[in-house]
């Protein structure tokens, strides 16, 4: 299993700009998480969903927007990139609510400048 | 969910045990106690978990007091490798969210 992939791996954006960070995950997950960490900080949570066609937001949802059309993929979706995006972005899955363990993948750096 | 309160910062030599405390006063009777850590600029890596009784896995041990208002995080053989932040998690069992706090960075020296 590849566990959570996510791409890419680093981006610059320029302010104004839009784009889709991918999250795929192969282990049949239906709760799916994107976190937001700047530098220095925790992690916050933006959006997740329980499943596929169920999204709702979390802690820092303003900028951002979700979909999961399929069990497999939750894109994250920026639409007018800001300075203050800057971030890495992570993607998470877990099996069920909360009795078992969540999944990270490895993150996406983002630069907006 | 309830709010956790953690050191900022810990140090401990190789080979020794590094005990990582937490505290949840607020926390509810089916509230779990879940830990993960971040190594460098790495996603987070789930630990272990708990509600009542205490855990242990091949990473580390959780002892929760007997009122669970505070946890404590047991690495019995701290190496180098466990240089890391640790996040204290309080999580209602039948909610949908994983809200993370600013945890505690533990620095482990030779």
């Amino acid at each position: 299993n590849a566990g959570v992939t996510q791409t890419p791996k680093f981006r610059i954006l320029k302010i104004g700009q839009s784009m889709t960070l991918q999250c795929t995950q192969d282990m049949n997950h239906n709760y799916m998480y994107w976190y937001r960490q700047d530098p220095g900080m925790g992690l916050k949570l933006i959006y997740y969903s329980v499943g596929a066609g169920i999204t709702d937001k979390g802690e820092v949802p303003n900028g951002y927007n979700v979909s999961r059309s399929t069990t497999e993929d939750f894109p994250l979706r920026l639409e007018l990139a800001a300075p203050s995006q800057t971030s890495v972005y992570f993607c998470a899955s877990s099996y069920d609510r909360g009795y078992t363990e969540a999944f990270f993948g490895q993150g996406t750096r983002l630069t907006v400048v | 969910d309830a709010k956790t309160t953690q050191p900022t910062s810990m140090d401990c030599a190789e080979g020794r045990a590094a005990n990582l405390p937490c505290n949840h006063s607020t926390i509810s009777g089916n509230e779990y106690v879940y830990w993960y850590r971040q190594i460098h600029s790495q996603g987070p890596q789930y630990i272990i978990h708990g509600l009542k009784n205490n855990e242990t896995n091949e990473m580390a041990s959780l002892i929760i007091t007997e009122d669970r208002k505070s946890s404590t995080l047991i690495l019995p053989h701290a190496t180098l490798r466990d240089t890391a932040v640790y996040y204290c998690i309080v999580r209602v069992a039948n909610t949908d969210k994983l809200i993370f706090g600013t945890g505690t960075r533990l620095q482990v020296f030779p």
